[in-house]
């Protein structure tokens, strides 16, 4: 599975879009880009993924370069909440093994 | 949906003890996967089934860790015997179908202390 890059963090001002990009410059043509957050002492949680297009949900829209070598994540307007740390993850659809790095911390600031 | 279910959340032994870790997937969901996380190593996979069958237990520490899923809605990871290094937050996810078409869905964890 292709391998992501991710900046180790972020800040967003509340009430504004927190853009987070991951780049995947190595990925295959049959492989998913998903997105997950952890909350403090919780389990991950699923945002969102795609394959080729752009995709949009009550969360969050997931913008997929048209190389399919890189992706944003877009949280319209942030929360306090929303503060996490979010993982960009590449799976084949050969493969069951999804692989969660480092990720990036986003903070809300007030 | 009560989603995936796990238990205990918390859970504190000594050293040598057996620890038997729990999780309910959310019904109708094929795979099963356990993770575990620590500051070290973040989320590491461990093992996961297919239709109650382990698949794949490369992950799986070493011979002290054994996981089991008797039927399609319970699995065990058992740890016998425990050791301090094995403290982490396990977790329990599933999917209703696999190989990237669907997402993973997880637990709240087990956060194990050995002491």
């Amino acid at each position: 599975d292709a391998k992501t890059t991710q900046p180790p963090s972020m800040d967003c001002a509340e009430g504004r879009a927190a853009n987070l990009p991951c780049n995947h410059s190595t990925i295959s043509g049959n492989e998913y880009v998903y997105w997950y957050r952890q909350i403090h002492s919780q389990g991950p949680q699923y945002i969102i993924h795609g394959l080729k297009n752009n995709e949009t949900n009550e969360m969050a829209s997931l913008i997929i370069t048209e190389d399919r070598k890189s992706s944003t994540l877009i949280l319209p307007h942030a929360t306090l909440r929303d503060t996490a740390v979010y993982y960009c993850i590449v799976i084949s659809n050969t493969g069951n093994q999804f692989y969660f790095g480092t990720g990036t911390s986003l903070t809300v600031i007030p | 949906d009560a989603g995936v279910i796990q238990s205990p959340r918390h859970e504190v032994t000594e050293m040598g003890q057996e620890v038997t870790l729990r999780c309910k997937p959310i019904s109708g969901h094929d795979y099963l996967f356990w993770y575990r996380q620590t500051m070290m190593r973040g989320l590491e996979l461990l093992i996961y089934f297919n239709n109650n069958v382990p698949i794949d237990d490369s992950g799986m520490p070493e011979d002290r860790f054994s996981a089991k899923m008797p039927n399609a809605s319970f699995s065990t990871l058992k740890i016998q015997p425990s050791e301090p290094r094995d403290s982490a937050v396990y977790f329990c996810a599933s999917s209703l179908v696999g190989r990237g078409r669907s997402p993973l869905h997880f637990g709240n964890g087990t956060r194990l202390t050995v002491t």
